[in-house]
């Protein structure tokens, strides 16, 4: 099945820090997702990108299918961006969705 | 809208027993996915129900098993729990290509 590679696995930031998150995945993806974590273990949708470049306020993605990545991109983090950041594309088809083990955000004021 | 809803929030069993989780998902939307995560850990794949039918099956062993209701609403049961199966259990629905997650149910096995 796909295998999903996601870099840095831990990630420390001084408040106000810019940061891009890395997505490999070993196959060629019809979607994928991002999501947030939180502390209280709720995933969050942060975007449905299948390829090109999405942006939602601080917060920013690009996928190039063709070269089997993604990037999340944090402006001016905050420390409620702290958790753990997923991308997940599909196993097959749209469904089901196959995690790598994230990268863990700290965001210290 | 309400989102996906889950229950109960936590679980606390013992090695043997048996349990049911609880998702409802989002109205109008009609495929039901679970995940398991365990600490540490991406969640990983369980089950997928779309319409009352099973879509897919993940690596795990038959004391996992499923259902969703003609409400679209679904059940996950565990039976003969291990210590192994402490973990977030989360609930996924669908509308088209996006998956949206209930707040998940936290099983600790003892």
């Amino acid at each position: 099945g796909i295998q999903v590679e996601q870099s840095p696995p831990d990630l420390i930031l001084q408040e106000g820090a810019n940061s891009t998150l890395r997505c490999n995945f070993s196959d060629s993806v019809n979607n994928l997702q991002w999501f947030h974590q939180n502390p209280w273990g709720q995933l969050i949708n942060l975007f449905y990108i299948p390829s090109g470049t999405k942006q939602n306020g601080r917060l920013s993605a690009t996928t190039v299918a063709t070269e089997r990545y993604s990037l999340l991109y944090i402006s001016s983090s905050q420390t409620t961006d702290s958790g753990v950041y997923f991308c997940a594309p599909p196993e097959w088809g749209n469904t089901p969705l196959v995690f790598g083990k994230g990268t863990r955000l700290s965001v210290i004021a | 809208d309400a989102g996906v809803t889950q229950s109960p929030t936590h679980l606390i069993k013992t090695r043997g027993q048996h349990v049911t989780l609880r998702c409802s998902p989002i109205s109008g939307h009609k495929s039901v996915s679970w995940y398991q995560q365990v600490l540490g850990q991406g969640p990983q794949f369980i089950f997928q129900y779309y319409e009352k039918e099973e879509r897919g099956r993940g690596n795990f062993p038959d004391r996992f098993s499923a259902r969703q209701f003609p409400n679209y609403s679904s059940e996950l049961n565990v039976n003969a729990l291990l210590l192994g199966d402490s973990a977030l259990y989360l609930c996924a629905s669908s509308w088209s290509d996006t998956q949206y997650f209930g707040p998940g149910t936290r099983l600790t096995v003892l």
